[in-house]
């Protein structure tokens, strides 16, 4: 079983609608990230958590909100979505700071 | 404000040919550096982790180089192979644990 996972894999949905995005792993890891990726631009980073009581954000925050419900899961919330919101968006966990990032399979989010 | 620029953005070579990827990072003062893989629909790969005060890791055909001081680095693959295909991504590690990725090189190595 993969470590680290992510749900839905596939979603489209349109402006207006709240989204979330699920992250679970099981790799024991205290930090974990979302990013997003976009043709040309790379990923980059939206929010972080350290522990179940941190949160932090990233340099692309607005428009999004997290919620780390337990060391294992991270779960990505777009209250309103919009279109130039569709991109990858891939979760991560690292067992400290000089630890490897290890990324779940991403999931595709389509905003029509 | 730390930038990561990765060249070529997209190379296609022959099997069996030896081929540097380059990672350029503007700002030096980084806690390490990682090289991952991206498969098309699939999550990103590490392959190898440079600390700051190391120079070089190596890994099968892998081998990776960091030089801090002139803000690069460089993926050696050696003997490439039709499943080397992929984009490749560095990423430097900021404090508190942060990446900053470049956008990659698609490498296809054709038979």
């Amino acid at each position: 079983d993969a470590d680290v996972t992510q749900t839905p894999r596939n979603r489209i949905t349109k402006t207006g609608k709240r989204i979330m995005l699920e992250c679970s792993q099981t790799k024991g890891h205290d930090r974990m990230y979302w990013y997003r990726q976009d043709p040309g631009l790379g990923l980059r980073l939206i929010y972080y958590s350290f522990d179940v009581k941190d949160i932090n954000k990233g340099e692309i925050s607005d428009g999004y909100s997290v919620s780390r419900q337990a060391q294992a899961k991270f779960s990505l919330s777009l209250e309103s979505a919009i279109p130039n919101q569709t991109a990858l968006y891939f979760c991560a966990t690292s067992g400290d700071t000089t630890d490897t990032q290890y990324f779940g399979p991403g999931t595709r989010l389509t905003v029509l | 404000k730390q930038e990561v620029t990765q060249i070529p953005a997209a190379l296609s070579v022959p099997e069996g040919e030896n081929l540097v990827l380059n990672c350029s990072f503007t700002d030096s003062a980084i806690y390490n550096l990682q090289w991952f893989r991206q498969d098309p629909g699939k999550g990103l790969t590490s392959l190898l982790l440079i600390q700051s005060s190391q120079r070089e890791q190596t890994s099968g055909r892998l081998n990776a180089s960091l030089d801090k001081s002139s803000g690069r680095s460089t993926l050696y693959i050696a003997a490439s192979q039709p499943g080397d295909s992929a984009t490749y991504l560095c990423a430097v590690k900021r404090n508190q644990g942060k990446l900053i990725f470049g956008t990659g090189t698609r490498l296809q190595v054709f038979p």
